[in-house]
């Protein structure tokens, strides 16, 4: 499968816990983009690296979260002290670095925070 | 500021009905880029189409067609003889591919499309 991958695809854990969430782009794609995605809304962009750089970070990403993308390939978001308003789905995309620029993306990963 | 309206919450239809999803999107921007998604109960975002906003060419792909109307700062898409199968959550989305933001998507809220047998 040359998509992109979210592991995990579930998690559940207890307010106050760290969690990481991993994605993989599409190999040759050099942008990486993670949104967060709320019931009943459109995902809200979070951040955005090209290549390892991290180019740019919503105010919706608190200094409880923290993204790598550490040699330009997957990237790691963690979340850290969860909270309950964390539950959402967290979404992955991947793009190339042509013309064309529509994002692909991933399964996404659910986190639900007791 | 960049901001995209889906006013339909749900359409409910029935096979074979025509239906169309209105987009409406807001920018300053001259060169922007409009998209279309479908999110089926799987949850994964599919990519449907892009289009530019110096083409205002309407575009048609099998079932699906969409209307691009800057006067009107519209982006609807239709499908025609609907089927079950498209049954999802469509999200229409829109890009400025400038700046340090370089193609950040701004999502409308979706429009739940459920296709009755």
């Amino acid at each position: 499968d040359t998509g992109v991958s979210q592991n995990p695809r579930h998690k559940i854990t207890k307010r106050g816990q760290n969690v990481t969430f991993r994605c993989d782009p599409i190999s040759e794609h050099n942008r990486l983009y993670w949104y967060r995605q709320t019931l009943g809304q459109g995902p809200e962009f979070l951040t955005y690296f090209q290549n390892e750089a991290q180019l740019e970070k919503s105010r919706l990403l608190s200094d409880r979260f923290s993204a790598e993308r550490p040699k330009g390939s997957f990237s790691t978001l963690e979340i850290q002290r969860t909270e309950q308003g964390d539950s959402a789905m967290y979404l992955c995309a991947s793009r190339g670095s042509g013309g064309a620029n529509e994002q692909f993306f991933g399964p996404g990963t659910r986190l639900t925070v007791l | 500021a960049q901001k995209v309206t889906q006013a339909q919450t749900e359409i409910s239809v029935v096979e074979k009905e025509d239906v169309t999803l209105d987009c409406v999107y807001e920018t300053r921007d001259t060169t922007y880029y409009l998209f279309w998604y479908k999110q089926p109960p799987s949850g994964e975002l599919v990519f449907l189409i892009r289009r530019n906003s110096f083409d205002e060419q309407n575009e048609i792909s099998g079932r699906y067609s969409w209307n691009f109307q800057k006067s009107t700062s519209s982006f609807n898409f239709t499908i025609t003889a609907s089927q079950v199968v498209d049954s999802a959550v469509y999200f229409c989305a829109l890009s400025d591919d400038r700046g340090s933001t370089l193609g950040r998507l701004y999502f409308g809220r979706g429009t739940q499309l459920t296709v009755w047998p």
